[in-house]
């Protein structure tokens, strides 16, 4: 099974600053039909998770532009250009390349 | 509006079997790949099982496989993840999702809970 692993696992974040969480998979990603199926998602305390970007950089509908993805292959991040209070949650990446699909193991942000 | 309507969870003792349903609806069901995604208590996502349009194809994580049965039926619009041989470590909330390689949309989720 292909390994998705997040880095890191928890980061300190200032309000207003930038943040970026690594997303690294065990082989590449890129599928048969030449696109990555590498998502991010959000999820808050007792919710389901939101899908915020789809095929690496594709920002889901709703989802701030302060939100971006980007990578290639095998490596990915998450940017948030400037942290708001309501995006000091979890975050997941998720491969849907390979089967059996696979998750990160999350990333939590929390207030420096 | 796409909506996902998990049921079928509860408490089960180990080696028991469970049906779980997801009803689908605002959206064209026979065209989307499902999948089943679970969350164990203050764990991370967990794919379990997905599931083509058509249902010609499937795969589950090996440690559900052999025990686990994910099929649609697109006459009802709905999903189902047939589990048998139940264990403690399957306890968690399952998720249905819209989506295989592109999961887009979630339900709320049922709770699994595998004890004695």
């Amino acid at each position: 099974d292909v390994v998705m692993t997040q880095s890191p696992l928890s980061l300190p974040v200032t309000l207003g600053q930038p943040a970026s969480i690594s997303c690294r998979s065990s082989q590449s990603l890129v599928y048969t039909d030449g696109n990555t199926y590498l998502n991010w998602f959000q999820q808050r305390p007792g919710q389901s998770p939101r899908r915020l970007i789809y095929k690496v950089s594709n920002r889901d509908s709703g989802v701030p532009d302060r939100f971006s993805g980007s990578g290639s292959g095998s490596d990915f991040t998450l940017k948030i250009s400037g942290v708001e209070a309501e995006d000091v949650v979890l975050y997941y990446c998720m491969q849907g390349t390979h089967w059996p699909f696979t998750f990160g193991q999350g990333t939590k942000l929390e207030i420096k | 509006e796409v909506e996902l309507l998990e049921s079928g969870g509860g408490l089960v003792q180990p080696g028991g079997s469970l049906r779980l349903s997801c009803a689908a609806s605002g959206f064209r069901f026979s065209n989307s790949g499902m999948s089943w995604v679970r969350q164990a208590p203050g764990r991370g996502l967990e794919w379990v099982s997905g599931i083509t349009g058509s249902g010609g194809a499937t795969d589950y994580r090996d440690s559900v496989k052999g025990r686990f049965t994910i099929s649609r039926d697109n006459s009802k619009n709905t999903l189902y993840l047939q589990m048998n041989s139940l264990r403690v470590d399957d306890t968690a909330v399952y998720y249905c999702a819209k989506g295989d390689r592109l999961t887009d949309y979630w339900g709320q989720g049922t709770q699994v809970t595998v004890s004695s």
